[in-house]
């Protein structure tokens, strides 16, 4: 059974199109987390909810639109795709604060903008 | 705000050899600290954390970590070393009641036979 899940894990798309990830979890976290990684992998947040409250929101274009409908569902959907947009998108979980507790984190959804 | 830093982009051991990952924290009081490892094409699994007490925490795969507050280390050991280690090692702190996990630019480790 796996944890963390995220569809699609893979996904190439043109400029300009409309595109989403989704994640669900069951591990019966209260927080769910997005994360881009770079081409330097570098791990960066993007949107935390805890019991479906947005509770962290970086500096991230408002091109990108998070969803919780539930403790167990984060989806991300993306408008307007840019180049800069390609990066491998990560979901996570925990219990709790996110500072303080392990993450659980998905395989990753590789997006590709062309 | 917290930070990390991993001097060392990439380490290559041999097989065999021990292991030491470089890892430097930046926080007020005492962090939350973590070391995760990503094999490619996976995401990040959690080796080990500390919170407090014991400043040597013990992780999964052989691995181990020391909490050094005086130099703000929490540097990652393995005495010998696997092929199968290869992978990308990521270490992060968080802070006490904080909601973000800080993660640094990770440090690539390869195996050579």
């Amino acid at each position: 059974d796996t944890a963390v899940s995220q569809t699609p894990k893979y996904l190439v798309t043109q400029m300009g199109n409309d595109k989403s990830i989704k994640c669900e979890q069951n591990l019966g976290h209260d927080t769910m987390y997005w994360y881009k990684q770079d081409s330097k992998k570098f791990l960066k947040i993007m949107f935390s909810y805890n019991n479906k409250e947005l509770i962290i929101n970086e500096t991230v274009p408002n091109r990108f639109s998070p969803k919780s409908p539930d403790k167990a569902h984060l989806n991300l959907h993306i408008n307007s795709l840019e180049l800069g947009d390609s990066a491998v998108y990560f979901c996570a979980s925990s219990q709790g604060r996110g500072g303080q507790t392990e993450a659980f984190f998905g395989q990753g959804t590789r997006l590709t903008v062309v | 705000a917290q930070s990390v830093t991993q001097p060392d982009i990439h380490i290559t051991v041999s097989e065999g050899a021990s292991l030491e990952l470089r890892c430097n924290y930046s926080y007020g009081a005492t962090p939350y600290l973590f070391w995760y490892v990503q094999s490619p094409g996976q995401g990040l699994q959690l080796l080990l954390k500390y919170f407090s007490g014991d400043t040597l925490v013990q992780g999964i795969k052989g691995f181990e970590a020391e909490f050094k507050r005086s130099q703000s280390s929490f540097n990652l050991r393995k005495p010998s070393v696997h092929w199968s280690d290869a992978a990308e090692y990521f270490c992060a702190v968080g802070a006490t009641g904080g909601f973000k996990t800080i993660f640094g630019a990770g440090t690539r480790l390869f195996v050579k036979a």
